[in-house]
């Protein structure tokens, strides 16, 4: 079992602005980390898949950097919009397993 | 765009009975998975299955649990016999390899309520 911790567990922000929250992992025996968008009532929707330390990935106004050495990760959210509502998961998947270990989640609310 | 489904989204059963839920992974998928989340904690892994066999299992998933791909489509979880603790929401997901950057495809889960 791998201890993953996200913080903040909710947010708040107003329509337009930008946000970050963090997911802490242990950083031995790391293989790679996933960030998952998840929308009450719906799958959730895979965001990206992060492998080396350094990775900075970026789909529209989300990115996303991956420090394997000191076990962290940062989603940022630039401009947020009401759609962004969701619930943020950050996944690890340890060397030698296929399954993947969530975090509680962050769940964003942007105010229009 | 292909993706994971799961029926039913809902499902209420009485304890001690047994209950199957389903699954539709992506069709050139070849890893599928259950997880699970109790209400207020995390997402758990049940069960990894690959070439009609479990390839990883958890503590949670003991003797009660079985997981089988019946046809060339649906990919089950039963439960023997259900117990107030197994209410969940439990997700199903794909995906095609094991390579460090596959994605693992989630279903939109199934409701378990077990009176």
């Amino acid at each position: 079992i791998l201890n993953v911790e996200q913080s903040p567990q909710s947010l708040h922000v107003q329509e337009g602005d930008s946000t970050n929250f963090t997911c802490s992992f242990p950083s031995s025996n790391f293989y790679a980390l996933h960030w998952y968008r998840w929308e009450t009532a719906k799958s959730p929707e895979a965001l990206f898949v992060m492998t080396l330390n350094g990775d900075e990935k970026k789909k529209g106004r989300i990115s996303a950097t991956l420090n394997t050495k000191e076990g962290y990760s940062y989603l940022y959210i630039k401009g947020s919009q009401p759609e962004d509502s969701a619930t943020y998961l950050c996944a690890p998947r340890p060397t030698g397993a296929n399954n993947l270990f969530f975090g509680t989640g962050t769940r964003l609310t942007v105010i229009p | 765009e292909p993706e994971v489904t799961q029926t039913p989204s809902h499902q209420v059963t009485q304890m001690g009975q047994e209950v199957i839920l389903r699954c539709v992974p992506i069709s050139n998928h070849l890893y599928f998975y259950w997880y699970r989340q109790i209400l207020g904690q995390k997402v758990e892994f049940l069960v990894s299955f690959y070439n009609n066999e479990i390839s990883e299992k958890s503590e949670i998933f003991d003797d009660q649990f079985s997981v089988e791909r019946p046809d060339g489509s649906n990919f089950t979880l039963k439960i023997r016999s259900t117990k107030l603790e197994d209410s969940a929401m439990y997700f199903c997901a794909s995906s095609r390899g094991l390579a460090i950057n596959n994605e693992q495809f989630f279903g939109p889960g199934t409701r378990l309520t077990v009176l």
